[in-house]
C-alpha cells in the first residue's frame, strides 16, 4: 500500500541550528502539507503546496519556515534558527485531491524535531 | 473563537459498550467533516468523512453530522481495547487543509 514517508524519524538540534524535514508524498498525489504537534496539544496546519507553490499557510508559518520540492519525488521543511518552541512532531501528509472533494489526507509518521 | 471543539476526556467505556464522541465547530461554512483516529506517538489515520446531513455507517463506525447545530459526532459500536486511542474531529474550513480539534481520548476497559 502506498505511503507518504518521513525522515528523520528524530531529530535533536541546537537552538538557532537550521533543520531539513523531508517527506517522500505518495507519488499520484498532487497536494501536499506539513502539519505539526506539539506534544499533549492539536494537530496545527503549517502550509499546504500544489502546482510548486504554497497554496496556503498558517500564520505559525512565517519567515523561519520554508518548503521546497526539489525533484519530483521529494518535499522539504526548512526552518532556520530553531527556537525551543519548535520542537513538536512534524507530519508530512498528502492527498489526491482536495480535502472537500477527496476526503482523505494521508499522513507519514512523523519526524520527531527536539530543540536543545 | 476556536474553530473545533472537543471534550479532551478521557472518556472511558467498557468493551463492547458504544462510544460516542462529539464535536463542535464555529464556522457555518464548513462543508466537509472528518473523524480521525491517534494512537500515542503516532501519525493521525483517517476513520471516515461526512458531507451531508444525517448519519454515515462504516462497519462499527457511524458519523452523524447536523450542521444546523454545527455538531458532528462519532458512534464506535462494540468497542474493543484496540479503539482507545484520540480522536480527532478535523474540518475542511475552505482552506486548502483541514483544521483539527484537540482530540478526545477514549479508553474501553477489558
Amino acid at each position: 500500500e502506498p505511503e507518504v514517508t518521513q525522515t528523520p524519524s528524530h531529530q535533536v538540534t541546537q537552538m538557532g541550528q537550521e533543520v531539513i524535514l523531508r517527506c517522500v508524498p505518495i507519488s499520484n498525489h498532487l497536494y501536499f502539507y506539513w502539519y505539526r504537534q506539539i506534544l499533549g496539544q492539536k494537530v496545527e496546519f503549517l502550509v499546504s503546496f500544489y502546482n510548486n507553490e504554497i497554496s496556503e499557510k498558517s500564520e505559525i508559518f512565517d519567515d523561519q519556515f520554508s518548503v521546497e520540492r526539489p525533484d519530483g519525488s521529494n518535499f522539504t521543511l526548512k526552518i532556520r534558527s530553531t527556537k525551543l518552541e519548535d520542537s513538536a512532531m512534524y507530519f508530512c501528509a498528502s492527498s489526491a485531491g482536495l480535502p472537500a472533494n477527496t476526503g482523505e489526507l494521508f499522513f507519514g509518521e512523523g519526524s520527531r524535531l527536539t530543540v536543545l | 473563537q476556536k474553530e473545533v471543539e472537543q471534550n479532551s476526556g478521557p472518556l472511558s467505556v467498557p468493551e463492547g459498550a458504544i462510544a460516542s464522541l462529539n464535536c463542535t465547530y464555529s464556522d457555518r461554512g464548513s462543508q466537509s467533516f472528518f473523524w480521525y483516529r491517534q494512537y500515542s506517538g503516532k501519525s493521525p489515520e483517517l476513520i471516515m468523512f461526512i458531507y451531508s446531513n444525517g448519519d454515515k455507517e462504516d462497519g462499527r463506525f457511524t458519523a452523524q453530522l447536523n450542521k444546523a447545530s454545527q455538531y458532528v459526532s462519532l458512534l464506535i459500536r462494540d468497542s474493543q481495547p484496540s479503539d482507545s486511542a484520540t480522536y480527532l474531529c478535523a474540518l475542511d474550513t475552505g482552506r486548502r487543509a483541514l483544521t483539527f480539534g484537540s482530540g478526545t481520548r477514549l479508553q474501553v476497559q477489558p
